[in-house]
């Protein structure tokens, strides 16, 4: 089955640690994304990557880094420098036959710090 | 700066009835918009999406309204069921160039549908 897989499900963190998220595509998409989502703020873009080795910064990027060495993987780190890291964190990726815009979603992280 | 302004944030409804969202956006390079329907612990679904060169676009009981010239798109949903009863986000995108047509979503909108 063609998907976006995302692990783990669940992630606690100490604070002052950095963890990293990662998020799997078999949809040989082109385009990748990271959001966090927090209630009543709908999902807001951390990160985005076009192609291999080149990534820009949406709109949250503090406290964030990616890394995008194979078009199939697109990890998130969220380092210590990240104030207030509790959230949901979605990954989609775009492109190939689908066509540029429908971004397929992931199942999610949850981070929880503690 | 929200690009893409969603309302109302909570919706409550009989089962039967009509549910409707609303969605506005001031960038009219924006030429796709879609619906993305998600449930609690799931990343969200495209639903139904829509591009302005038509007013209006149905798949079942979805159905999607837009008007350009005020520059707001609404999300039908008829007969609502319990099984709606999610949070739904609307987006819009624009081609810049590249290969890349980044979304804008709204802050969503939880639905509940009553039995």
């Amino acid at each position: 089955d063609g998907g976006i897989t995302q692990s783990p499900k669940y992630l606690f963190r100490k604070e002052g640690q950095n963890v990293t998220l990662s998020c799997e595509q078999n949809l040989n998409h082109d385009a990748m994304y990271w959001y966090r989502q927090d209630p009543g703020q709908g999902l807001r873009l951390i990160y985005y990557s076009q192609i291999v080795n080149d990534f820009q910064k949406g709109d949250i990027a503090e406290g964030y880094s990616v890394s995008r060495e194979k078009k199939e993987s697109f990890p998130l780190t969220v380092t210590s420098a990240q104030k207030n890291p509790t959230a949901f964190y979605l990954c989609a990726s775009s492109g190939g036959t689908s066509g540029r815009y429908e971004q397929f979603f992931g199942p999610g992280t949850r981070l929880t710090v503690l | 700066q929200q690009q893409v302004k969603q309302s109302p944030q909570s919706l409550i409804v009989q089962k039967g009835g009509i549910s409707i969202i609303n969605c506005a956006y001031e960038n009219t390079a924006f030429d796709y918009f879609p619906w993305y329907q998600q449930f609690p612990g799931k990343g969200p679904a495209l639903l139904i999406a829509i591009r302005p060169d038509v007013s209006e676009k149905k798949e079942g009981r979805f159905t999607i309204s837009f008007n350009k010239s005020a520059k707001q798109f609404s999300l039908h949903i008829m007969d609502s069921q319990p099984g709606d009863s999610a949070t739904y986000f609307c987006a819009a995108s624009s081609y810049d160039g590249s290969t890349l047509g980044r979304l804008y979503f709204g802050r969503g909108t939880q639905l509940t549908v009553w039995p």
